[in-house]
């Protein structure tokens, strides 16, 4: 049963770059989109952009020009960079295994709280 | 961007009684429509894809309908575990999510 894993700081200064890593375990990252999603405290679901296996990217335009995305084979773990951070980006974040058009498994969330 | 209105915002039923939640696309999304559980304090869960396909694991009482821009989620007899907030989510070229439709216990 593949199982995902968010970690980094729970807190970040305003103005700087917010840092996770995601660790699959139980699967190949070798397969499949990765995805980060994000969820501000009792406010809905934001996808952020995804990484497929081969290295390739997308992510949501209204994020693109803060956000990079990256897969680390070797070490089944793929992750996220989001710049120039503000309040607005406190939010849980989730990674999550998907194909296409869905996202079949989820990571169990880390809240990352953006406040100098 | 292609938008997604689920109505309703918020569903007031009892356990046994059949649930029907509506997904709204601003512009035809064929059949790439999930649904998603989401417990508070948990991850959200993938019920069904494809519009109409069940995930995984997901009990038989979680069905799925629709295409094009219509959408809709029915539970047939609820159980208590089934009061969440449920979510819809599409993907054109990038993917976005319904604002979320809560159910209730009445």
């Amino acid at each position: 049963q593949v199982q995902l894993q968010e970690s980094g700081p729970g807190l970040v200064k305003p103005s700087e770059t917010l840092s996770l890593t995601c660790t699959v375990s139980g699967d190949s990252i070798s397969s499949y989109y990765w995805s980060w999603i994000r969820q501000p405290p009792g406010k809905g679901l934001e996808w952020i952009g995804y990484v497929y296996y081969s290295g390739s990217t997308n992510y949501n335009p209204s994020l693109k020009s803060r956000v990079t995305i990256s897969v680390d084979t070797s070490k089944n773990q793929f992750s996220l960079k989001l710049s120039s951070v503000t309040a607005a980006d406190t939010a849980v974040y989730y990674c999550a295994r998907g194909r296409w058009a869905d996202f079949q498994h989820w990571g169990q969330g880390t809240l990352v709280t953006v406040s100098s | 961007e292609i938008v997604l209105t689920q109505s309703p915002a918020t569903l007031s039923l009892s356990p046994g009684e059949r649930a029907t939640l509506s997904c709204r696309a601003s512009q035809s999304v064929s059949n790439y429509l999930a649904w998603y559980q989401q417990i508070p304090g948990q991850a959200p869960r993938l019920l069904i894809h494809d519009a109409s396909n069940r995930a995984t694991g997901i009990p038989a009482r979680f069905s799925g309908s629709g295409s094009g821009t219509d959408f809709t989620l029915t539970i047939s007899s609820l159980e208590p575990e089934d009061f969440a907030v449920y979510y819809c989510q599409q993907r054109s070229n990038w993917y976005t999510f319904g604002q979320g439709t809560k159910l209730e216990i009445k």
